[in-house]
């Protein structure tokens, strides 16, 4: 399994640009979930799936921020208009919740790097 | 918001020493569980404990944990130079919603 497919790697925009981050979580994991990083903040959980349904978006910071995932293998992530306090590495994770443990491990891509000029 | 909170915030030790590293969370969990991401990378699971399970050992790693104080440790023995990296620990809710916060993390530096 290629893991976690996270494109694009690196982005750089200017401000008011509308940016779409992109992300194949791994073949028959059932949650996805989008992260920011910054130093600032830490590791802020944005917004969760679970089998195509967003359960959790408390953590999309406003109405600029959305996210969609049509299918199970395609989820974006998309910020319009982008201002420069968006730059961060967004991460996605994917995770499959075995019924006999309950348990949620999460296998993360490689991130995209976002700034926004 | 932040459920767990590490400390210390860094740490830098030579190589063969132990290195241990502490999370505190806030609410009940369903288990905790421990990441660690290199520079410029996603996060890598190390580790989980459940909510019963007091310690976990995998490797050169020992994790414990204390629910009366709300607590995780972390103990990596023998450290290399390739264990260089910040660690987080992330707590899943006892209402198992599937969903995880991590904490701020600690950035580790094994020296040669």
């Amino acid at each position: 399994d290629a893991g976690v497919i996270q494109s694009p790697r690196h982005e750089v925009t200017e401000m008011g640009q509308e940016v779409t981050l992109r992300c194949k979580p791994i073949s028959g994991h059932d949650y996805l979930f989008w992260y920011r990083q910054t130093m600032m903040r830490g590791l802020e959980l944005l917004i969760y799936f679970n089998n195509n349904v967003p359960i959790d978006d408390s953590g999309m910071p406003e109405d600029r921020f959305s996210a969609k995932m049509p299918n199970a293998s395609f989820s974006t992530l998309k910020i319009q208009p982008s201002e420069p306090r968006d730059s961060a590495v967004y991460f996605c994770a994917s995770s499959l919740v075995k019924s006999t443990s309950g348990a949620n491990v999460l296998t993360f891509g490689a991130g995209s790097r976002l700034t926004v000029l | 918001s932040q459920q767990g909170e590490e400390d210390p915030q860094a740490l830098s030790i030579q190589e063969g020493e132990n290195a241990t590293m502490n999370c505190s969370y806030k609410t009940s969990i369903n288990n905790l569980q421990w990441y660690r991401q290199n520079s410029g990378r996603g996060l890598v699971h190390l580790i989980l404990i459940r909510s019963n399970e007091r310690e976990k050992h995998s490797g050169r790693l020992r994790v414990t944990l204390d629910t009366s104080k709300k607590s995780s440790s972390l103990l990596i023995t023998a450290s290399r130079a390739a264990d260089t990296a910040s660690y987080f620990c992330a707590t899943a809710g006892s209402g198992n919603t599937g969903k995880l916060i991590f904490g701020q993390g600690t950035t580790l530096q094994v020296k040669p």
